[in-house]
């Protein structure tokens, strides 16, 4: 069985642009989550998305957004990168809501983003 | 006071020793814990779920103390392909009974050393 995979791995971006990353979850999760780790930091969460409708969003602004397909892939979209945003960019996915009890984290490998 | 605290180390320790680490968390009404691991420049992995009882999983023992909110994690006979970030993992339910994801610790830098 394939794990989380993530596209594409590495991806380097200038100021003002828009990225766009992509995710696959482990068949049968239906839950999909964004996290944003920085270098030398844990990660931070961004989104929750379950059963296609977003259930959870971190501390972010809105030019972060995200959404989950019917086959339960999902993309996150980075609006107007500022240099700032450069980090590695991490899909995980579970077989149930986070929240809904001991549910673990699945990740995938993450795309490392470079804003320039 | 931040969320999930961790000492961020780095912890050397020679191979064989015992370690362990502690991690508090803020929110009492925290449900879920989680240890995860994660090697330079990789993705993080689950190590171990966190249970009230405490729980062990071979040279790994885990043990949750809510009335101090603190987490640990202990690793006997530790071996060298144990160096790693360890990041201590709290599920926070949101005041609004939202799915607010987990939130994760700095991370602790372990070393060991042959």
């Amino acid at each position: 069985d394939a794990g989380v995979t993530q596209s594409p791995t590495h991806l380097i971006k200038t100021r003002g642009q828009h990225v766009t990353l992509r995710c696959s979850p482990i068949s049968g999760h239906k839950s999909v989550s964004w996290y944003q780790q920085v270098l030398g930091q844990g990660p931070q969460f961004i989104f929750q998305y379950y059963e296609k409708e977003e259930r959870g969003r971190g501390n972010f602004p809105d030019r972060f957004s995200a959404r989950q397909f019917p086959n339960y892939s999902s993309e996150l979209n980075v609006n107007a990168l500022l240099l700032g945003d450069s980090a590695l960019y991490l899909c995980a996915s579970s077989s149930r809501i986070i929240g809904g009890g001991n549910s673990p984290l699945h990740f995938g490998n993450g795309t490392r983003l470079t804003v320039t | 006071r931040k969320e999930v605290e961790q000492d961020p180390g780095p912890f050397n320790v020679p191979e064989g020793a015992t370690v362990a680490f502690n991690c508090t968390y803020s929110n009492s009404a925290s449900q879920s814990f989680f240890w995860y691991r994660q090697d330079c420049r990789k993705e993080p992995k689950l190590l171990m779920s966190v249970y009230s009882s405490g729980n062990e999983d071979g040279r790994f023992t885990a043990q949750l103390n809510r009335a101090s909110q603190y987490i640990s994690l202990l690793i006997r006979d530790s071996k060298l392909s144990d160096s790693a970030t360890y990041l201590c993992v709290v599920n926070m339910r949101g005041s609004g009974g939202g799915a607010d994801g987990l939130t994760f610790g700095k991370g602790t830098h372990l070393i060991i050393q042959p």
